[in-house]
């Protein structure tokens, strides 16, 4: 059974630009959610999406925005990049939403020089 | 706000010693989840906890969950060098927060001869 699937894995921007992360749930999973994850912060819930819904919105700028489609693959999109945007970014599937098991991806790494 | 705190933050342990992670959250929920992340890696599901007293074991670590403490333990037993990794506990408060999970800080767990 194929894992969660992010692409891309790395991705160096500059300040201003713009970016598109995706991913690939798990099979039947119709949850998607979406993390930062830094050094300083550690890891922060951005967004979930449930049915091409967003369920839960975490505290973030609304220049971090998301959507899913109806086959369950999500992007999210960063746009106006800043410095302190470069993070791992983690997306996690689960079948259902809240109490099941959220299985991560391998993460997008991304740098904003 | 939900808070999840764990301690130790770093932990150094000698083969074949056990050891204790703490995890202390702030809600009422039922809904506890261990991840452990090797270094450059994703988060790798380890337990979840989805009722008081529930206890689940997987070769040396054991993780259990009393919510009216509001209280999760991660126990190590007779740790090895395998386990080195940074372990993070989360928690979803159910409701309306669907598919949010809240991490704590994360363990970094060091085993050495």
């Amino acid at each position: 059974k194929a894992g969660v699937t992010q692409t891309p894995r790395y991705l160096i921007k500059t300040r201003g630009q713009q970016v598109t992360l995706s991913c690939s749930p798990i099979s039947g999973h119709r949850s998607v959610s979406w993390y930062q994850q830094t050094p300083g912060q550690g890891l922060q819930f951005l967004f979930e999406y449930f049915s091409e819904t967003q369920r839960n919105k975490g505290n973030f700028p609304g220049r971090f925005s998301g959507r899913q489609f109806s086959n369950s693959r999500s992007e999210m999109n960063v746009s106006t990049l800043e410095l302190g945007d470069s993070a791992l970014y983690l997306c996690a599937s689960s079948l259902f939403t809240g109490v099941s098991e959220a299985f991560f991806g391998q993460g997008t790494r991304l740098t904003v020089v | 706000e939900l808070k999840v705190e764990q301690n130790p933050l770093f932990l150094s342990m000698q083969e074949g010693k056990n050891y204790t992670i703490y995890c202390n959250y702030s809600t009422t929920s039922d809904r506890l989840y261990w991840y452990r992340q090797d270094p450059g890696k994703s988060l790798e599901s380890l337990f979840v906890l989805l009722s008081n007293g529930a206890v689940k074991q997987e070769g040396r670590l054991m993780a259990s969950l009393d919510t009216k403490a509001r209280l999760s333990t991660l126990h190590i037993t007779a740790a090895v060098h395998d386990l080195s990794a940074t372990y993070f506990c989360a928690e979803n408060a159910g409701g309306t927060s669907y598919g949010k999970l809240t991490f704590g800080q994360g363990t970094i767990l060091t085993v050495h001869p």
